[in-house]
Protein backbone atom coordinates (compact mmCIF):
# COMPACT_ATOMS: atom_id res chain seq x y z
CA UNK A 1 0.00 0.00 0.00
CA UNK A 2 1.68 3.01 -1.04
CA UNK A 3 -0.30 6.00 0.50
CA UNK A 4 0.79 9.29 -1.22
CA UNK A 5 2.97 9.51 -3.73
CA UNK A 6 4.68 12.18 -4.78
CA UNK A 7 6.98 12.91 -7.85
CA UNK A 8 9.73 14.53 -8.27
CA UNK A 9 11.49 14.11 -4.79
CA UNK A 10 14.11 17.00 -6.35
CA UNK A 11 13.81 19.73 -8.41
CA UNK A 12 15.85 22.59 -9.26
CA UNK A 13 14.50 25.13 -11.41
CA UNK A 14 15.45 28.72 -12.61
CA UNK A 15 13.57 32.04 -11.73
CA UNK A 16 10.62 31.76 -14.76
CA UNK A 17 10.82 28.62 -15.90
CA UNK A 18 7.29 26.62 -14.58
CA UNK A 19 6.60 23.31 -13.92
CA UNK A 20 4.03 20.35 -11.97
CA UNK A 21 4.69 18.81 -9.05
CA UNK A 22 2.58 15.38 -9.25
CA UNK A 23 1.06 13.89 -6.27
CA UNK A 24 -1.22 10.14 -6.45
CA UNK A 25 -3.25 8.66 -3.71
CA UNK A 26 -4.14 5.36 -3.54
CA UNK A 27 -6.21 5.40 -0.44
CA UNK A 28 -9.69 6.45 -1.99
CA UNK A 29 -9.64 9.15 -0.53
CA UNK A 30 -11.99 12.19 -0.96
CA UNK A 31 -9.83 15.16 -0.12
CA UNK A 32 -6.28 16.54 -1.13
CA UNK A 33 -4.11 19.03 -0.13
CA UNK A 34 -0.72 20.76 -0.79
CA UNK A 35 1.23 21.96 2.04
CA UNK A 36 4.59 24.27 1.81
CA UNK A 37 7.08 23.80 4.71
CA UNK A 38 9.48 26.51 5.60
CA UNK A 39 11.91 26.94 8.57
CA UNK A 40 10.29 28.42 11.01
CA UNK A 41 7.20 28.87 9.43
CA UNK A 42 5.62 25.31 9.77
CA UNK A 43 3.66 24.28 6.99
CA UNK A 44 1.13 26.54 5.76
CA UNK A 45 -2.14 25.58 3.22
CA UNK A 46 -1.19 26.08 -0.39
CA UNK A 47 -4.62 24.41 -2.07
CA UNK A 48 -7.05 21.97 -1.18
CA UNK A 49 -9.34 19.77 -3.00
CA UNK A 50 -12.56 18.72 -1.19
CA UNK A 51 -13.47 16.51 -3.14
CA UNK A 52 -12.96 15.27 -7.19
CA UNK A 53 -14.11 18.67 -9.70
CA UNK A 54 -13.22 21.29 -6.60
CA UNK A 55 -10.49 23.05 -5.80
CA UNK A 56 -10.15 26.07 -2.69
CA UNK A 57 -7.42 28.40 -2.12
CA UNK A 58 -5.90 27.94 0.84
CA UNK A 59 -3.45 30.08 3.14
CA UNK A 60 -0.66 30.87 0.73
CA UNK A 61 -2.20 29.87 -3.04
CA UNK A 62 -0.38 33.33 -4.49
CA UNK A 63 1.78 31.95 -7.80
CA UNK A 64 0.08 28.66 -7.83
CA UNK A 65 -2.50 26.58 -9.75
CA UNK A 66 -3.97 23.12 -9.31
CA UNK A 67 -5.52 20.83 -10.68
CA UNK A 68 -7.62 17.51 -9.34
CA UNK A 69 -6.94 15.69 -12.85
CA UNK A 70 -9.49 12.87 -11.03
CA UNK A 71 -10.19 10.69 -7.63
CA UNK A 72 -6.75 9.75 -7.16
CA UNK A 73 -4.53 12.97 -8.40
CA UNK A 74 -4.28 16.35 -7.62
CA UNK A 75 -1.41 18.51 -9.61
CA UNK A 76 0.25 21.75 -8.29
CA UNK A 77 1.75 23.55 -11.15
CA UNK A 78 4.35 26.70 -10.75
CA UNK A 79 3.63 29.33 -13.75
CA UNK A 80 6.43 31.72 -13.32
CA UNK A 81 8.74 29.92 -10.56
CA UNK A 82 10.49 32.85 -7.89
CA UNK A 83 13.13 32.48 -5.03
CA UNK A 84 10.56 32.60 -2.85
CA UNK A 85 8.81 29.46 -3.90
CA UNK A 86 12.37 27.46 -2.57
CA UNK A 87 10.61 25.20 -0.15
CA UNK A 88 9.18 21.57 0.71
CA UNK A 89 6.09 20.79 -1.16
CA UNK A 90 4.12 17.96 0.66
CA UNK A 91 0.81 16.44 -0.69
CA UNK A 92 -2.02 14.75 1.87
CA UNK A 93 -4.76 13.52 1.46
CA UNK A 94 -7.76 12.21 4.18
CA UNK A 95 -11.03 9.95 3.99
CA UNK A 96 -13.59 13.14 4.33
CA UNK A 97 -13.81 16.59 4.50
CA UNK A 98 -14.52 16.33 9.17
CA UNK A 99 -12.88 17.95 11.67
CA UNK A 100 -11.45 15.09 12.68
CA UNK A 101 -10.11 13.16 9.70
CA UNK A 102 -6.37 12.95 9.91
CA UNK A 103 -4.41 13.62 6.92
CA UNK A 104 -1.83 11.28 5.49
CA UNK A 105 0.86 12.65 3.97
CA UNK A 106 3.53 11.78 1.13
CA UNK A 107 7.36 12.28 1.32
CA UNK A 108 7.49 15.41 0.26
CA UNK A 109 9.70 17.46 -2.88
CA UNK A 110 12.34 19.73 -1.81
CA UNK A 111 12.43 22.59 -5.00
CA UNK A 112 14.82 25.28 -4.90
CA UNK A 113 14.40 28.32 -7.28
CA UNK A 114 17.84 30.02 -8.08
CA UNK B 1 -7.86 33.05 13.00
CA UNK B 2 -7.29 29.92 14.06
CA UNK B 3 -3.38 29.04 15.38
CA UNK B 4 -0.82 26.77 17.33
CA UNK B 5 1.55 27.79 19.51
CA UNK B 6 4.47 25.37 20.14
CA UNK B 7 8.34 25.61 21.81
CA UNK B 8 10.51 25.23 18.87
CA UNK B 9 13.48 23.87 20.07
CA UNK B 10 15.76 21.94 19.73
CA UNK B 11 14.85 20.22 22.53
CA UNK B 12 17.94 18.21 23.40
CA UNK B 13 17.47 15.08 26.10
CA UNK B 14 19.04 12.16 27.23
CA UNK B 15 17.90 8.45 26.19
CA UNK B 16 15.18 7.58 29.11
CA UNK B 17 14.50 11.24 29.84
CA UNK B 18 10.88 12.26 30.52
CA UNK B 19 9.42 14.35 27.68
CA UNK B 20 6.91 17.01 27.51
CA UNK B 21 6.33 19.38 24.75
CA UNK B 22 3.84 22.39 25.03
CA UNK B 23 1.11 22.82 22.29
CA UNK B 24 -1.52 25.84 23.10
CA UNK B 25 -4.06 26.62 20.70
CA UNK B 26 -6.76 29.47 19.48
CA UNK B 27 -9.57 28.25 17.42
CA UNK B 28 -13.04 30.51 16.53
CA UNK B 29 -14.69 26.88 16.59
CA UNK B 30 -14.21 23.52 18.56
CA UNK B 31 -11.26 21.81 16.91
CA UNK B 32 -9.93 18.63 16.82
CA UNK B 33 -6.18 18.05 18.34
CA UNK B 34 -3.42 16.42 16.81
CA UNK B 35 -0.08 15.07 17.24
CA UNK B 36 2.38 14.87 14.10
CA UNK B 37 5.53 13.77 13.86
CA UNK B 38 8.37 13.73 10.87
CA UNK B 39 11.36 12.13 10.50
CA UNK B 40 14.46 12.88 8.62
CA UNK B 41 13.62 12.90 4.93
CA UNK B 42 9.92 11.92 5.40
CA UNK B 43 6.51 13.47 5.40
CA UNK B 44 4.50 13.98 8.42
CA UNK B 45 2.83 10.97 10.49
CA UNK B 46 0.00 11.18 12.54
CA UNK B 47 1.13 10.12 16.17
CA UNK B 48 -2.36 10.56 18.11
CA UNK B 49 -5.11 12.83 18.43
CA UNK B 50 -8.42 13.99 20.63
CA UNK B 51 -11.74 14.83 18.92
CA UNK B 52 -13.20 16.23 22.32
CA UNK B 53 -12.43 17.65 25.70
CA UNK B 54 -10.86 15.53 27.97
CA UNK B 55 -9.84 12.77 25.60
CA UNK B 56 -6.65 11.33 25.71
CA UNK B 57 -4.42 10.19 22.82
CA UNK B 58 -1.87 7.48 22.87
CA UNK B 59 0.41 5.89 20.71
CA UNK B 60 4.30 4.34 20.83
CA UNK B 61 4.18 5.34 24.47
CA UNK B 62 3.60 8.77 24.07
CA UNK B 63 0.54 10.75 25.14
CA UNK B 64 -1.55 13.79 24.86
CA UNK B 65 -4.55 15.34 26.63
CA UNK B 66 -7.05 17.50 25.19
CA UNK B 67 -7.42 20.72 27.95
CA UNK B 68 -10.36 23.06 26.31
CA UNK B 69 -10.07 25.09 30.16
CA UNK B 70 -6.70 25.69 29.33
CA UNK B 71 -6.81 25.65 25.26
CA UNK B 72 -3.35 23.02 25.62
CA UNK B 73 -2.52 19.60 24.11
CA UNK B 74 0.72 18.86 25.62
CA UNK B 75 2.44 16.02 24.43
CA UNK B 76 4.39 13.84 26.77
CA UNK B 77 6.27 10.39 26.99
CA UNK B 78 8.01 8.73 30.08
CA UNK B 79 10.95 7.30 28.42
CA UNK B 80 12.54 8.72 25.38
CA UNK B 81 14.83 6.66 23.33
CA UNK B 82 17.27 7.43 20.47
CA UNK B 83 14.74 6.24 18.04
CA UNK B 84 12.43 9.25 18.96
CA UNK B 85 15.04 12.23 17.29
CA UNK B 86 12.24 13.55 15.12
CA UNK B 87 10.31 17.01 14.45
CA UNK B 88 7.22 17.38 16.03
CA UNK B 89 3.95 18.87 14.79
CA UNK B 90 0.51 19.97 17.20
CA UNK B 91 -2.11 21.10 14.82
CA UNK B 92 -5.86 21.88 15.25
CA UNK B 93 -8.82 21.10 12.58
CA UNK B 94 -11.41 23.23 13.30
CA UNK B 95 -14.99 22.17 13.15
CA UNK B 96 -16.60 25.70 13.44
CA UNK B 97 -14.31 28.22 11.46
CA UNK B 98 -14.72 26.53 8.53
CA UNK B 99 -11.42 26.78 7.17
CA UNK B 100 -10.17 23.01 5.69
CA UNK B 101 -7.08 21.12 6.35
CA UNK B 102 -5.01 21.61 9.22
CA UNK B 103 -3.26 24.68 11.15
CA UNK B 104 0.04 23.27 12.51
CA UNK B 105 2.23 24.50 15.06
CA UNK B 106 5.45 25.52 13.64
CA UNK B 107 7.37 22.31 14.91
CA UNK B 108 9.45 21.54 17.57
CA UNK B 109 12.84 19.72 16.93
CA UNK B 110 14.21 16.84 19.51
CA UNK B 111 16.93 15.20 20.06
CA UNK B 112 17.65 12.75 22.18
CA UNK B 113 21.34 11.45 22.85
CA UNK B 114 22.31 8.00 23.84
Amino acid sequence: NAGVTQTPKFQVLKTGQSMTLQCAQDMNHNSMYWYRQDPGMGLRLIYYSASEGTTDKGEVPNGYNVSRLNKREFSLRLESAAPSQTSVYFCASSEVRTYHSPLHFGNGTRLTVT
Amino acid sequence: GDSVTQMEGPVTLSEEAFLTINCTYTATGYPSLFWYVQYPGEGLQLLLKATKADDKGSNKGFEATYRKETTSFHLEKGSVQVSDSAVYFCALSDRGGGADGLTFGKGTHLIIQP
